[in-house]
């Protein structure tokens, strides 16, 4: 099993620029979400799904958007890129169940607005 | 809401010092918590774990136990060596209704650095 991936591993963006962030696993995962991880700040949940066809808003959604049309992938889209979006970003998959199953995450995207 | 504190970094430890990383938090339910650690360029994984009071989660070394009459969860290793230099985040997922129910809330992290 190859587990989470995420594409790309570096980004660098102009603001006003519109990109995907890829993210993608094997391991059959119902529950899949988007963190983004700030100097001081640890991760903060961008956006969250409980399968295919199924999205939720975590703690800061603007200026992301997401869907979810297979189990496997979960891409994460910045409409129009803003400073204030550089940031390491990590996809995280786990089995729903109870709320105490590991979270698998991805190596993350380093991204940077400029 | 959810919340978790856990103590400031950076901590600098010499090899063979044992280590205790503070971690408290607030929670409206019965939450699981965990233990994440990050080594350089790496993402998260999965340091142990504990789904309820009195549980003590456990892997290479470092333990942590579930406090609810204290809401912590303190990670400590008796002997810390070089390769455990990392940054260590507390995290909690609280299992009320809801889709939500599986979002990690996670502390700010501590970077641990270990000098032989």
């Amino acid at each position: 099993n190859a587990g989470v991936t995420q594409t790309p591993k570096f980004q660098v963006l102009k603001t006003g620029q519109s990109m995907t962030l890829q993210c993608a696993q094997d391991m059959n995962h119902e529950y899949m979400s988007w963190y983004r991880q700030d100097p001081g700040m640890g991760l903060r949940l961008i956006h969250y799904s409980v399968g295919a066809g199924i999205t939720d808003q975590g703690e800061v959604p603007n200026g992301y958007n997401v869907s979810r049309s297979t189990t496997e992938d979960f891409p994460l889209r910045l409409l129009s890129a803003a400073p204030s979006q550089t940031s390491v970003y990590f996809c995280a998959s786990s089995l729903l169940g109870g709320g105490g199953n590991e979270q698998y995450f991805g190596p993350g995207t380093r991204l940077t607005v400029t | 809401g959810n919340s978790v504190t856990q103590m400031e970094g950076p901590v600098t430890l010499s090899e063979e010092a044992f280590l205790t990383i503070n971690c408290t938090y607030t929670a409206t339910g019965y939450p699981s918590l965990f233990w994440y650690v990050q080594y350089p360029g790496e993402g998260l994984q999965l340091l142990l774990k504990a789904t309820k009071a009195d549980d003590k989660g456990s892997n290479k070394g470092f333990e942590a136990t579930y406090r609810k009459e204290t809401t912590s969860f303190h990670l400590e290793k008796g002997s810390v060596q070089v390769s455990d230099s990392a940054v260590y985040f507390c995290a909690l997922s609280d299992p009320v209704s809801g889709a939500g129910s599986y979002q990690l809330t996670f502390g700010k992290g501590t970077k641990l650095s270990v000098i032989p």
